[in-house]
């Protein structure tokens, strides 16, 4: 069965500092997508950065990258310059193929960002 | 407007009552999900559905029910509420490929308590 694995329960981090949260997966696969997403204290989630199975580069969005090694089947999120805006609760989650289509979204535990100033 | 609705925002129940979650969207997604948000546990599967005549059961089905009335709207019921399925609740949607960050698509959440 496919299965995210976040272990950081909780993180800190200085203000302006880089941050990199973990994210390990399992799956028997060979196509897959995965997301982070950022849950403010308001609730809502708001995506943040994807990369599939066969891109061969890793993905960035601004501040945000993706440290993709698909070998060790992780996929770390880092932050680089952490604003206090960053605190957050953050989750990795896998999209499982179903019908060799893009399927459900399986999520990670999560992990609780706090950026200090 | 948003593009998948839940109501309501929140609410407070009493044990033993019946109670209905209502998601609507207007993305023209066919799949619609269920997920429920415990600490510690992220986002479970509670019920997906991949059109209005496929409906599925997720990780965690047990006292919850589904409906889906049309394509854009999709019902999550709690027959007979427990203080344990006091929760954050998010419907979401997806296209048929999903393919990409954005794929998927959350409403803002259902803030349930059962007491």
């Amino acid at each position: 069965a496919q299965k995210i694995t976040q272990t950081q329960p909780g993180m800190f981090v200085q203000e302006k500092e880089a941050v990199t949260l973990d994210c390990t997966y399992d799956t028997s696969d060979p196509s897959y997508g995965l997301f982070w997403y950022k849950q403010p204290s308001s609730g809502e989630m708001i995506f943040l950065i994807y990369q599939g199975s066969y891109d061969q580069q890793n993905a960035t969005e601004g501040r945000y990258s993706l440290n993709f090694q698909k070998a060790r089947k992780s996929a770390n999120l880092v932050i680089s310059a952490s604003q206090l805006g960053d605190s957050a609760m953050y989750f990795c989650a896998m999209r499982e193929v179903v019908y060799n289509q893009g399927g459900k979204l399986i999520f990670g535990q999560g992990t609780e960002l706090s950026v200090k100033p | 407007d948003a593009d998948v609705t839940q109501t309501p925002r929140n609410r407070i129940t009493k044990t033993g009552k019946r109670i209905m979650l209502e998601c609507s969207q207007t993305k023209g997604h066919d799949r619609m999900y269920w997920y429920r948000q415990d600490p510690g546990l992220g986002l479970r599967l509670i019920y997906y559905s991949f059109d209005v005549k496929d409906i599925n059961k997720g990780e965690i089905s047990d006292g919850y029910s589904v409906s889906r009335q049309a394509q854009a709207k999709f019902s999550l019921s709690l027959e007979s509420a427990i203080p344990n399925q006091t929760a954050l609740y998010f419907c979401a949607t997806s296209d048929l490929d999903a393919t990409g960050g954005y794929g998927y698509t959350f409403g803002s959440g259902t803030r349930l308590t059962v007491v």
